[in-house]
C-alpha cells in the first residue's frame, strides 16, 4: 500500500524557515517523479513544486522561486522541501504527492502557519 | 485569478447530471491533458479523471470527463449526496512552465 507521510509544520515567524519532509513507503519511490501541493485555509489547491525520480528536473511555481527548494533522496525514500524567507502568504497545508500514469497518491498534509 | 477558470459553485439533486468546466488555453489545457480531483471536507484531494477522460480503477463510471480545445469538462450523473465535494481541474502550462489548478467548484447536493 502507498503511503505517504508529511512532517515538520508548525508555527515560524515571517522571515523565518521550515523544513518539510515526506516519507515513502510501499512503492519504488526513485522511480517516480514527485510533488508538493499546498492549500491555504479556505482556498483552493496551489502546486508548488516538482522533482524527477533522479532529480533532473525541477520546477517552482513562480510564488516561492527563490525561496524554497524541493529536494529528495532515494536511499531515504524521502521529499523534502527547505521553506526560507517563509512570508503570511505561504500559511497553508502543505501535500506531498506521487502520480503514477493511472492514479496519484496524496500525504495527509502538514500545516504551515507563518505568523508573529 | 486561476489560469484555469471553473464556476465557484454548482447545485444539483439526488439523481441529476451535474457538469462542471474548466476554461484554459492553449498553453495548458489546448496542449496538455486534463486531470480532475476531488476533495472532500477535511481531506486529501483524490484523482478522479486522469489524461482527460480515464477513470482510475475504483472511481466509479458516474464520473466521465471530456476536453475540446482549451476548455475541460467533468460530467457526474446520478448525483448521490456523497457527492457534495470540492473539484479541481488541473493541467500542465508549456508558457508557466509549471502546473495549474482551476479555482476548485464547490458541489452542493439538495
Amino acid at each position: 500500500e502507498v503511503q505517504l507521510v508529511e512532517s515538520g509544520g508548525g508555527l515560524v515567524k515571517p522571515g523565518g524557515s521550515l523544513r518539510l519532509s515526506c516519507a515513502a513507503s510501499g512503492f519504488t519511490f526513485s522511480s517516480y517523479s514527485m510533488n508538493w501541493v499546498r492549500q491555504a485555509p479556505g482556498k483552493g489547491l496551489e502546486w508548488v513544486s516538482s522533482i524527477s525520480s533522479s532529480s533532473s528536473y525541477i520546477y517552482y511555481a513562480d510564488s516561492v522561486k527563490g525561496r524554497f527548494t524541493i529536494s529528495r533522496d532515494n536511499a531515504k525514500n524521502s521529499l523534502y522541501l527547505q521553506m526560507n524567507s517563509l512570508r503570511a502568504e505561504d500559511t497553508a497545508v502543505y501535500y506531498c504527492e506521487m502520480a503514477t500514469t493511472t492514479n496519484d497518491y496524496w500525504g495527509q498534509g502538514t500545516l504551515v502557519t507563518v505568523s508573529s | 485569478q486561476s489560469v484555469l477558470t471553473q464556476p465557484p459553485s454548482a447545485s444539483g439533486t439526488p439523481g441529476q447530471r451535474v457538469t462542471i468546466s474548466c476554461s484554459g488555453s492553449s498553453s495548458n489545457i489546448g496542449s496538455n491533458t486534463v486531470n480532475w480531483y476531488q476533495q472532500l471536507p477535511g481531506t486529501a484531494p483524490k484523482l478522479l479523471i486522469y489524461s482527460n477522460n480515464q477513470r482510475p480503477s475504483g472511481v466509479p463510471d458516474r464520473f466521465s470527463g471530456s476536453k475540446s480545445g482549451t476548455s475541460a469538462s467533468l460530467a457526474i450523473s446520478g448525483l448521490q449526496s456523497e457527492d457534495e465535494a470540492d473539484y479541481y481541474c488541473a493541467a500542465w502550462d508549456d508558457s508557466l512552465n509549471g502546473r495549474r489548478f482551476g479555482g476548485g467548484t464547490k458541489l452542493t447536493v439538495l
